[in-house]
């Protein structure tokens, strides 16, 4: 089963735009995780946010969570054609699979 | 971090033939995997839980005859998908946890991607 949407389905911009993907999901969470997954290939763990936590930022990267509205934000900023993948949110409780989002395919071109 | 293996990457078989997925964790032990399934532009489909020196458990609507998974060691996991069919043609994906890190995020391997003919 599929934890929620994101939105958009997918996203095209310029190097140096900001990409912002948004994910929404069901259940009551602990955490909630973004994955990127380059065409083919297997995901990459980004960045956790804890259900207590409002927002956090890692490099380029800025998430937020709005637990009452169930949903999660990604932000990449001054993107880069490198950024272009696609892009995952996931929940679990620990120890367990997680569940992931229909994610956001995002093209950045030069 | 840490480092999961999965063998081959890419695979294609003839329809009735058996063909079997590796998943290896490197550097760490796995006590659990998990496998997931992948189609075209589509997000990651939990297949089972594949547990080391137990059976695995499978999610609603997957086979565990068709789809077979053995876990014998701490560090290697196996899929096996038996009797394929063009329908199983997909990308699989296994990943596992380091809990020497945290019990939260998930290491993939690299996929394989399954054709039948």
């Amino acid at each position: 089963s599929q934890q929620g949407e994101e939105d958009p389905q997918a996203l095209s911009i310029q190097e140096g735009e900001n990409a912002t993907m948004n994910c929404s999901y069901k259940t009551s969470i602990n955490n909630l995780q973004w994955y990127r997954q380059n065409s083919g290939r297997g995901l990459v763990h980004l960045i956790l946010i804890r259900s207590n936590e409002r927002e956090k930022h890692s490099g380029r990267l800025r998430v937020t969570l709005d637990t009452s509205k169930k949903s999660s934000s990604l932000l990449i900023t001054a993107s880069r054609a490198a950024d272009t993948a696609s892009y995952f949110c996931a929940t679990g409780q620990a120890g367990t699979a997680l569940i992931f989002g229909k994610g956001t395919t995002l093209s950045v071109s030069s | 971090g840490a480092v999961v293996s999965q063998h081959p990457s890419r695979v294609i078989c003839k329809s009735g033939t058996s063909v079997k997925i590796e998943c290896r964790s490197l550097d760490f032990q796995a006590t659990t995997m998990f496998w997931y399934r992948q189609f075209p532009k589509q997000s990651l489909m939990l297949m089972a839980t594949s547990n080391e020196g137990s059976k695995a458990t499978y999610e609603q609507g997957v086979e565990k005859d068709k789809f077979l998974i053995n876990h014998a060691s701490l560090t290697l996991s196996t899929l096996t998908v038996t009797s394929a069919h063009p329908e199983d043609s997909s990308f699989y994906i296994c990943s596992a946890r380091d809990q020497r890190l945290d019990n939260e995020k998930l290491f993939f391997g690299s996929g394989t991607q399954l054709s039948v003919l």
